[in-house]
């Protein structure tokens, strides 16, 4: 069975950072590309960042490019990502999601985790 | 680029059919067949129910269809089931290794 769980969400600051991390099981992980997805309260879902199985190619959402960055580490079947310069309208429900093939070539999320909430605010 | 756009609500009766709508352009909706759907119950994770415009993964009830024409997509959820109520959302690729969502759909079933 797929699991996806998120973590590191939290209260930050703007002009913070933070790290999040996804904990996968249940397929073989550098085999999937995996993407982060936010749910912003009264808004629809945004897709953020995908990167590929074996993480030598990364992709971002025009809102986030600069600020955030997307890593795995296959050997403990995590996900992250690292967000700087954090700003209001980052607050929102943070998703990781797995992708169908090793390259985002197919561009859908067949998982999803329960997603950890990330609110900046002073 | 703009989200897609979807209808805020949309309701039917036990075992009726409701149709929702995702509309884009030709840049996205209209320029690729990577459309997807996903439903969402309140605190729970989003679900895939449909992807590549018709495709339903194993499991997913064949009561629910999509598909498209133009720049336009459509969920159909057919004999609707009160474990149908659920936000649902749209997604198309956009090029340039950008996907768009819509804002979202809430589902009432009356």
């Amino acid at each position: 069975e797929v699991q996806l769980m998120e973590s590191g969400g939290g209260l930050v600051q703007p002009g913070g950072s933070l790290r999040l991390s996804c904990a996968a099981s249940g397929f073989t992980f550098n085999s999937y590309a995996m993407s982060w997805v936010r749910l912003a309260p009264g808004k629809g879902l945004e897709w953020v960042s995908v990167i590929s199985g074996i993480g030598d190619s990364t992709y971002y959402a025009d809102s986030v490019r600069g600020r955030f960055t997307i890593s795995r580490g296959n050997s403990k079947n995590t996900l992250y990502l690292r967000m700087n310069s954090l700003r209001a309208e980052d607050t929102a429900v943070y998703y990781c999601a797995k992708g169908s093939s090793r390259y985002w070539s197919d561009y859908h999320f067949d998982f999803w985790g329960q997603g950890t909430l990330v609110t900046v605010s002073s | 680029q703009s989200a897609l756009t979807q209808p805020p609500s949309a309701s039917g009766s036990p075992g009726q059919s409701v149709t929702i709508s995702c509309t884009g352009t030709s840049s996205d909706v209209g320029g690729y067949n990577y459309v997807s759907w996903y439903q969402q119950h309140p605190g729970k994770a989003p679900k895939l129910m449909i992807y590549e415009v018709s495709k339903r993964p194993s499991g997913v009830p064949d009561r629910f269809s999509g598909s498209k024409s133009g720049n336009t997509a459509s969920l159909i959820v057919s004999g609707l089931q009160a474990e149908d109520e659920a936000d649902y959302y749209c997604s198309s690729y956009a090029g340039s290794n950008n996907v768009l969502f819509g804002g979202g759909t809430k589902l009432t079933v009356l």
